[in-house]
């Protein structure tokens, strides 16, 4: 079954640490992104990548780190320097051009 | 950079009546238009999308309108139905590239029984 597969689904962090989100899909796109969601603030792109070991910053990419070693995956770190990492976390990929597939979403709560 | 505004954030209309909402956009050089649908704890997924080349588009109940001139474009859903009830996000960017998506801040809709 092709899609795309965030987790963990939930993650509760600490003040000062860093996590890890994972996202991999099977679609052979070769574009990944990721997304923050706020609420009444839409989607926002944090990071978004078109091809391995390349990547490029979004909107708002500070506090935030990725890596692109396969073309099946994307993860993103929210590291301590994160002012506000409380938010919901939304993968996705796509062709170059056109619709994006995206993730079921990692709900991230500081704690 | 673009700048998408979208109106209004919630809307709840009685089941079996239309729903509008409208997106307005900055960089007159974009020329694609997508429309997401994001149900309560499940993924955004496209529903309609329109290129700058069209006024406008129709799938079944749905239907996306475009204004260049006036930068602005809207969903409509006619017939409306429990299940239309979710959040709606237009985005707008340039040459169809997804990296420059650039989204509205989303509508609530709630159709009413």
């Amino acid at each position: 079954d092709g899609g795309i597969t965030q987790s963990p689904k939930y993650l509760f962090r600490k003040e000062g640490q860093n996590v890890t989100l994972s996202c991999e899909q099977n679609l052979n796109h070769d574009a990944m992104y990721w997304y923050r969601q706020d609420p009444g603030q839409g989607l926002r792109l944090i990071y978004y990548s078109q091809i391995v070991n390349d990547f490029q910053k979004g909107d708002i990419a500070e506090g935030y780190s990725v890596s692109r070693e396969k073309k099946e995956s994307f993860p993103l770190t929210v590291t301590s320097a994160q002012k506000n990492p409380t938010a919901f976390y939304l993968c996705a990929s796509s062709w170059t051009t056109g619709e994006l597939f995206f993730g079921e979403g990692s709900r991230l709560t500081v704690l | 950079g673009e700048n998408v505004e979208q109106h209004p954030s919630t809307l709840s209309v009685q089941e079996g009546d239309s729903a509008v909402i409208k997106c307005t956009y900055s960089d007159s050089a974009s020329n694609y238009f997508p429309w997401y649908k994001q149900e309560l704890g499940k993924r955004p997924q496209l529903i309609i999308d329109i290129r700058s080349n069209v006024g406008e588009k129709k799938d079944q109940r749905i239907a996306v309108t475009l204004n260049k001139t006036a930068k602005h474009f809207s969903l409509h859903i006619t017939e409306t139905q429990p299940e239309d009830s979710a959040v709606y996000f237009c985005a707008a960017s340039i040459g169809g590239s997804a990296r420059q998506l650039t989204f509205g801040s989303g509508t609530q809709l709630t159709v009413l029984p």
